[in-house]
């Protein structure tokens, strides 16, 4: 597509359910990242995937949290019995790798969970 | 893991004043990154800054890497300047790709 795209782009859950939030990625690119941004706060790494694998998961804050890439393109992130401390908007963003990529940001799914 | 602050945190500005935003990190890094987000949400490359000095229209950064900082200048600003700037720092990721620590911003708003 012309650009990343987020699906939802908001999500309303109550606490303790699962949500799934999607990202596809620009055409052709094999890196994929996702970050979370809390209100009024900077961007939180999450996970980074090259390819269908995702050397990088540090930055997953539980195991709650999962995520996936299929056919190296559209990912996927889990959160399992979310919780209020989970409400965040989540962006995803997607690359060329190389040392001077770029990073393409998607417009991002705000997550608020009551 | 690294640091990294912004300053200052919030700042108004009349359209047509400069501004200097400034970024300081606490370790040594690949590559240094400046991102505008604007009010709605979307986050936009402004420059890869690692060393020296850019300039993009009214936009210019310099990132001193041996002492640990980055300046983004805003000349003439404009009201669709508005919006948050984070600087980001890079570093390599194990297995490729890079991980990008960010600031907690500085929020800017320019009046008419």
């Amino acid at each position: 597509g012309a650009g990343v795209s987020q699906s939802p782009s908001n999500k309303v859950t109550e606490k303790g359910k699962d949500v799934e939030l999607r990202c596809d990625p620009i055409s052709g690119h094999t890196a994929l990242y996702w970050y979370r941004q809390s209100l009024g706060q900077g961007l939180e790494f999450l996970i980074y995937f090259q390819g269908n694998s995702a050397p990088d998961k540090s930055g997953l804050p539980s195991d709650r949290f999962s995520a996936e890439r299929t056919g190296g393109s559209v990912s996927t992130l889990t959160i399992q019995r979310t919780q209020q401390e989970d409400s965040a908007v989540y962006l995803c963003a997607s690359s060329f790798p190389g040392l001077n990529e770029k990073l393409f940001f998607g417009s991002g799914t705000q997550l608020s969970v009551l | 893991g690294i640091q990294v602050e912004q300053s200052p945190p919030d700042l108004i500005l009349q359209e047509g004043a400069n501004s200097t935003l400034r970024c300081n990190f606490s370790d040594s890094v690949n590559n240094l990154q400046w991102f505008h987000q604007n009010p709605w949400g979307q986050l936009i490359n402004l420059f890869y800054i690692p060393s020296g000095t850019k300039q993009n229209g009214r936009l210019s950064a310099t990132t001193v890497a041996t002492e640990r900082y980055s300046l983004l200048y805003i000349s003439s600003s404009q009201t669709t300047d508005s919006g948050v700037y984070f600087c980001a720092v890079v570093r390599v990721l194990t297995g490729g790709g890079n991980k990008l620590t960010f600031g907690t911003g500085t929020q800017l708003k320019v009046e008419l």
